[in-house]
């Protein structure tokens, strides 16, 4: 998978949009961007993935920049229950598995 | 069925002993992963299912881990002559062919003593 870069922690104030950089300036021309989130101990959630354009979902907005070596995951109006550790991948094309790394670990506050 | 499922949800054993973990996907779902997560970390990748073939297992760490999904739905992950290091969760997902869109089950906590 081509190497991400994302900060270790961030925090957000609740009812704030929260915006989650990555770093991935080694990606392919034809290798997605996905996010992915770990609530506390649960299994992680696929959040929304993105190749070139901008995407929005019930979820969450992803911006991918022209060059596509960077990213931002917006969370428009963060809960407490946004609070997870997120983690941006970039899967190597053709293959099936996905790197976690460190992620950066949310946390919402009131 | 409405996700995947895993059972056991906690496994203690003793150190040497054999374990087998199970994992039953999203029914439509071709592809099967298993992942290891040490507390702390995200999860690593271990081995992968397209319907009953198993065409990478690069993430197994030793030939003690293995995995069958031999009619191409329930897959079970055996573990033998267990070692402490081997205390992890154990996860499984699934996804349509080729989907980087995986689906996590909950787990399998286990606890080598």
């Amino acid at each position: 998978d081509a190497k991400t870069t994302q900060p270790p922690s961030m925090d957000c104030a609740e009812g704030r949009a929260a915006n989650l950089p990555c770093n991935h300036s080694t990606i392919s021309g034809n290798e997605y961007v996905y996010w992915y989130r770990q609530i506390h101990s649960q299994g992680p959630q696929y959040i929304i993935h993105g190749l070139k354009n901008n995407e929005t979902n019930e979820m969450a907005s992803l911006i991918i920049t022209e060059d596509r070596k960077s990213s931002t995951l917006i969370l428009p109006h963060a809960t407490l229950r946004d609070t997870a550790v997120y983690y941006c991948i970039v899967p190597r094309a053709g293959s099936y598995q996905l790197t976690f790394g460190k992620g950066t670990k949310l946390s919402v506050i009131p | 069925g409405a996700g995947v499922s895993q059972s056991p949800r906690y496994k203690v054993t003793k150190r040497g002993q054999d374990v087998t973990l199970r994992c039953d996907p999203i029914s439509s779902h071709a592809t099967l992963y298993w992942y290891q997560q040490a507390l702390g970390q995200g999860p690593e990748f271990l081995t992968y299912f397209n319907y009953e073939a198993q065409p990478d297992k690069s993430g197994l760490p030793s030939d003690r881990f293995s995995a069958e999904r031999p009619e191409g739905s329930i897959s079970t992950l055996t573990i033998q002559r267990t070692e402490q290091r081997d205390s992890a969760m154990y996860r499984c997902a699934s996804s349509l062919p080729g989907h980087h869109e995986q689906y996590f089950g909950p787990g399998t906590r286990l606890t080598v003593t």
